[in-house]
């Protein structure tokens, strides 16, 4: 089953916009992670979030979580051509030998 | 090292065969996960090991579906008379501690084709 919903299923861009990706879930969580996927490829690990913390930045991303809404988003600044990719959230649950549960992703296309 | 390394690449078996997939992690990682995913589709969880101990095997997984983690390093998942509904991309990962605490490290995937 899949925890994370993310919205919009796609979105395309500018190069040079600003893109934000938003992700939500059902049960409680010990963090959230956010993935990036080329095409025909494995997933990238771009960022983890835990419960207790709001924001977090990394590079061009910002990652922000709402544990309240139950709902997290990423912000991608100065998108490049090079992120075109689809993004996944995913969920760590908060069990001692919790996996990751993924959503179904978002397209994203930056057009140069 | 290099990260996780997948084997195949691809696979093009007939609807009955058996196939099996090999999946390299990196080498401090305990952990190792195996997911698959469809067009269109975020990974699904297939079952996980910590060192050789499988822990958590997928509900939806059915019997045909067996995987090993000899020694804990590498492991395999192998898939009996298969059919085209196991047509998909198999994905493995690893991470040195669970979810709870860290991100993990994808393979490329194996992607099988059941004709």
């Amino acid at each position: 089953s899949q925890q994370g919903e993310e919205d919009p299923q796609a979105l395309s861009i500018q190069e040079g916009e600003n893109a934000t990706m938003n992700c939500s879930y059902k049960t409680s969580i010990n963090n959230l992670q956010w993935y990036r996927q080329n095409s025909g490829r494995g997933l990238v690990h771009l960022i983890l979030i835990r419960s207790n913390e709001r924001e977090k930045h990394s590079g061009r991303l910002r990652v922000t979580l709402d544990t309240s809404k139950k709902s997290s988003s990423l912000l991608i600044t100065a998108s490049r051509a090079a992120d075109t990719a689809s993004y996944f959230c995913a969920t760590g649950d908060t069990g001692a030998n919790s996996k990751l549960t993924f959503g179904k992703g978002i397209t994203l296309s930056v057009r140069p | 090292d290099t990260g996780v390394s997948q084997d195949p690449r691809h696979k093009i078996t007939k609807r009955g065969q058996n196939v099996t997939f090999r999946c390299d992690p990196i080498s401090e990682h305990n952990r190792l996960y195996w997911y698959r995913q469809t067009l269109g589709q975020g990974p699904e969880f297939l079952t996980y090991f910590q060192n050789e101990a499988q822990l958590e095997k997928s509900r939806l997984l059915s019997d045909r579906f067996s995987a090993e983690r000899p020694k804990g390093s590498f492991s395999t998942l192998e898939i009996q008379r298969t059919e085209q509904g196991d047509s998909a991309m198999y994905l493995c990962a690893s991470s040195l501690f669970g979810a709870s605490r860290s991100g993990y490290t994808f393979g490329s995937g194996t992607r099988l084709t059941v004709v």
